[in-house]
């Protein structure tokens, strides 16, 4: 079935580099996705979204990039801090291989903060 | 104030038990969510419910059941608990299907 992925399990950068994390998605019906983050014991926090007629959106701190041509999404953390430190999901509108509407969430990159 | 809050945090049981979660939201949204994050971090939608449609992942067994008393309210019911069933499980809610979701901080199900 379809799925979105993530090409790294594991991320980890110094404090103040900026970081990349990159997930590919297959459904090209996909018109909508979204960065979470989920820290330690908590549940997934939004950080941005992108909807496909863009090709990049901005916020503080983070940028969002989309490549519809080869189906790819990435999220550009500038300036890393401690507090990035956490898993970060992609997830995209699409009715799940079972059948019920809501996010279809990528298996997930760890990204550490080296100090 | 929490915008979507679900209790218990922790729940031990034993199988065969029968438990219930339950899930509140104060964002006025008119679609609900509950999601399973099994111990490999991933995260998979279960149920949607919008006060006039549910809609049903057909991976999950029937000994789960979402129950909707009013808009604002969906908690999980699990019958028969198995081993299997041990997992992370979040509520969500969103403005309207296949928009951002907001998580509540998910109840830790521990079935012994």
């Amino acid at each position: 079935g379809e799925s979105v992925g993530l090409h790294l399990p594991t991320l980890s950068v110094q404090e103040g580099d900026n970081s990349i994390i990159n997930c590919a998605y297959s459904n090209s019906a996909s018109d909508y996705f979204i960065w979470y983050k989920q820290e330690s014991g908590k549940g997934p926090q939004f950080i941005i979204d992108i909807r496909s007629n863009m090709d990049k959106r901005q916020g503080q701190r983070v940028t969002v990039l989309l490549n519809k041509t080869v189906k790819h999404l990435s999220l550009q953390i500038a300036a890393t801090q401690p507090g990035d430190s956490a898993v970060y999901f992609c997830a995209e509108n699409s009715p799940s291989g079972g059948g019920a509407d809501g996010l279809t969430f990528g298996k997930g990159t760890h990204l550490i903060i080296q100090p | 104030d929490t915008a979507v809050s679900q209790t218990p945090k922790y729940l031990v049981t034993q199988m065969g038990n029968d438990k219930s979660i339950k899930c509140e939201q104060n964002l006025g949204h008119d679609t609900m969510y509950w999601y399973k994050q099994d111990s490999k971090k991933f995260l998979k939608i279960m149920f949607s419910y919008n006060n006039k449609e549910l809609i049903i992942n057909e991976t999950v067994p029937n000994r789960f059941s979402p129950k909707s008393p009013d808009k604002a309210h969906l908690n999980l019911h699990i019958n028969s608990l198995e081993l299997g069933d041990s997992a992370v499980y979040f509520c969500a809610s969103s403005h309207r299907q296949n928009t951002e979701a907001f998580f509540g901080q998910g109840t830790r199900l521990t079935v012994v």
